[in-house]
């Protein structure tokens, strides 16, 4: 069973700052998820990659597959980015269901 | 709009009683999930839905039932025998595009059992 692990638990940045977020697995996936989950508990899909960089207005994924690695960046935060970002992996095999396998998610606080 | 509900986002109930959460979608994916959050903790997964009439337990399954009698529709009953259901739950369905899955989220049901 893959592990994933995000880091930080928890952090707090001034609006404008650039934001990274980390998460690492320990068994190869097929794609990796970063999710977003809004005081409300709704989750929104940001992005899904297996390979490379992905970009979309001012957050940019990576993807390490050698190193097990992605990294989630928010350029010139924002407070509306305040939320829960949480990673996912999916395993490699699976050709109906897909189980996903989530980090404990990262709390950002953006102060104005 | 496509998309999935759940219904309702809050819901109360006293201990010891049967409690039905709705999770439906009109996106046309085969696959549908149920998952439950607590606080400090990743999303676990309770059961999940291949295809209709077709379910299998997930890692915390005890204490749940599901039904899947229509491709839209995928209820979760919380029994009197889970032991601790207070918690957020999460509904999902996924579709397999160009060799991967995408899975869409509802808005969740957070249950309080007093």
């Amino acid at each position: 069973k893959n592990e994933v692990e995000q880091s930080p638990q928890n952090l707090t940045a001034q609006e404008g700052e650039f934001i990274t977020i980390n998460c690492s697995y320990s068994v190869g996936i097929s794609a990796l998820h970063w999710l977003q989950q809004h005081p409300g508990g709704g989750i929104v899909s940001l992005f899904m990659l297996s390979s490379g960089k992905k970009k979309h207005g001012r957050l940019i994924a990576t993807i390490n597959i050698q190193e097990k690695h992605s990294s989630l960046h928010i350029t010139a935060s924002h407070p509306r980015d305040s939320a829960v970002y949480i990673c996912a992996v999916g395993p490699l095999s699976g050709a109906g269901s897909y189980q996903l396998t989530f980090g404990k998610g990262t709390k950002l606080s953006v102060i104005p | 709009d496509g998309g999935i509900t759940q219904s309702p986002k809050y819901l109360f109930r006293k201990e010891g009683q049967n409690v039905t959460l709705s999770c439906e979608q009109n996106l046309n994916h085969d696959a549908m999930y149920w998952y439950r959050q607590d606080p400090g903790q990743g999303l676990r997964l309770i059961y999940y839905s291949q295809i209709v009439n077709d379910f299998q337990k997930g890692d915390i399954a005890e204490g749940y039932s599901v039904s899947r009698e229509k491709k839209e529709s995928f209820p979760l009953t919380v029994t009197s025998a889970q032991k601790n259901p207070t918690a957020f739950y999460l509904c999902a369905s996924s579709i397999r595009s160009s060799g991967f899955h995408e899975q869409f989220f509802g808005p969740g049901t957070r249950l309080t059992v007093l």
